[in-house]
């Protein structure tokens, strides 16, 4: 089974601290995804990679970058957390191929809480 | 506004069916799909319907498609209290159908 593992399920920070959320999945995917989720909004995409240090930005970007620098790991990083950004965060993986041989694989999800 | 919509809130008795819609804006989405969130837990796909067909079944899970209206459904058979989640209708928009826009999500509640 693929196993995409977020790093924390819960986290609290502070407005203004620098926060990294790490995922990593061990079925050598070529595409990972950053979501937020929150109720009623469903999950927005912030930023996805196709290949080892390729990055694009999803719809809502603005506020977080992301790092890929192994395949099998991608950071979201809140350079400066803000309140607005306490949300679920859903990390997910998929290999290049369409739905039938490449679902998305979610983790489990990080609650992030910026105090 | 939102490209996907759903209901937030379906509460069914054990037993009987549920009936989950959603409905997007996207005329070339090439795949639709059903995701399942069990509480603290990630999205699970249940099942995806590509954008030619209009019926899908897969043991209790029916999905029906009206590309027509744009109008996508779940049928669970049989619902059980283990069916309890929050069930996501998505669409791709991209042609390998991995790139996805999700609706707000539909919670599930199944009364014994």
């Amino acid at each position: 089974d693929v196993k995409v593992t977020q790093s924390s399920r819960y986290l609290v920070k502070r407005t203004g601290e620098k926060v990294f959320l790490e995922c990593v999945q061990d079925m050598d995917h070529e595409n990972m995804f950053w979501y937020r989720q929150d109720p009623g909004l469903g999950l927005r995409l912030i930023y996805f990679s196709y290949d080892v240090k390729m990055k694009e930005k999803g719809d809502i970007p603005e506020g977080y970058s992301v790092s890929r620098e192994k395949k099998e790991r991608f950071s979201l990083i809140l350079e400066s957390a803000s309140t607005n950004q306490t949300s679920m965060y859903l990390c997910a993986s998929s290999s290049g191929g369409g739905p039938r041989d490449s679902p998305l694989h979610f983790g489990n999800g990080t609650r992030l809480t910026v105090t | 506004g939102e490209d996907v919509e759903q209901s937030l809130f379906l509460s069914v008795r054990e037993g009987d069916s549920s009936v989950i819609n959603c409905t997007y804006t996207d005329s070339s989405s090439t795949y639709l799909y059903w995701y399942k969130q069990e509480p603290g837990a990630g999205l699970q796909l249940l099942t995806y319907i590509f954008s030619n067909m209009d019926m899908k079944q897969d043991q209790r899970l029916t999905v029906l498609l009206n590309k027509k209206d744009k109008h996508l459904s779940l049928r669970i058979a049989d619902t059980q209290t283990g069916d309890s989640a929050i069930y996501f209708c998505a669409e791709s928009i991209n042609n390998a159908g991995n790139m996805l826009t999700f609706g707000g999500g539909t919670r599930l509640m199944v009364k014994p």
